[in-house]
């Protein structure tokens, strides 16, 4: 069965630092692979998904995240953090039914 | 283009109602997709709607169920609400079933508190 883990439920970061949010995942097929971001009171708006194009996918609001097979992960990164990227962030997997598995969230805080 | 609505956004009922809820997908998406959100158990799926049939069904009691509309809109239904059934409710659609490789939009979600 499809699982996900994300490592850290909480990540600190100054503005203009480094983002690193990440990312395991347990899968027996080839996985299609998602990042969400959801803010205070909203649904979940999609970041990037990746369906085995470029392993390498980039998204909106300068996210990106890099699939690698041999280390099952799918972490997601950012440049430099600018204070509107404070949320929380789901990474997911489908499964062979085409539902969405979600990892259990990290929330991020943005430091000025 | 509209996105994806839910009404209403929040709902306050007594333990032991019932309760609907609304999804209205984007046009053009027939794929709708049901999900929990709660801070102990995370995002869970509940069901999945195409062309008016139920296609999937996560673990959750008969209590829960849904239906969807030949204009795709889909409502679910929870009866003799317990108090752990306080959550959002998030709906999703997509193009066509098996969404996962077109990505499910998201709508903002019905905050169901039970009292």
């Amino acid at each position: 069965a499809q699982s996900v883990t994300q490592l850290g439920s909480h990540v600190s970061v100054s503005e203009g630092a480094l983002v690193l949010l990440r990312c395991n995942y347990s899968s027996s097929v080839p996985p299609y692979l998602f990042w969400y971001v959801q803010y205070p009171n909203q649904g979940l708006q999609l970041l990037l998904k990746y369906t085995s194009a470029a392993t390498l996918v980039k998204g909106i609001n300068g996210f990106e995240a890099e699939f690698k097979k041999s280390e099952t992960s799918f972490h997601l990164t950012k440049p430099s953090a600018h204070m509107s990227d404070a949320a929380e962030y789901f990474c997911a997997v489908s499964d062979d039914t085409g539902k969405l598995i979600f990892g259990q969230g990290t929330t991020l805080q943005v430091k000025p | 283009k509209a996105g994806v609505t839910q009404t209403p956004r929040y709902l306050i009922k007594t333990r032991g109602q019932q309760v609907t809820l609304s999804c209205s997908p984007i046009s053009g998406h027939r794929s709708v997709s049901w999900y929990q959100q709660t801070p102990g158990q995370g995002l869970q799926f509940l069901f999945e709607y195409f062309s008016e049939t139920q296609r999937n069904k996560g673990n959750f009691p008969g209590r829960f169920s849904g239906r969807q509309f030949s204009n795709s809109r889909s409502e679910m239904n929870v009866s003799t609400l317990e108090l752990g059934d306080s959550a959002l409710y998030l709906c999703a659609s997509s193009v066509i079933g098996q969404g996962a490789s077109y990505g499910y939009t998201f709508g903002s979600g019905t905050r169901l508190t039970v009292v």
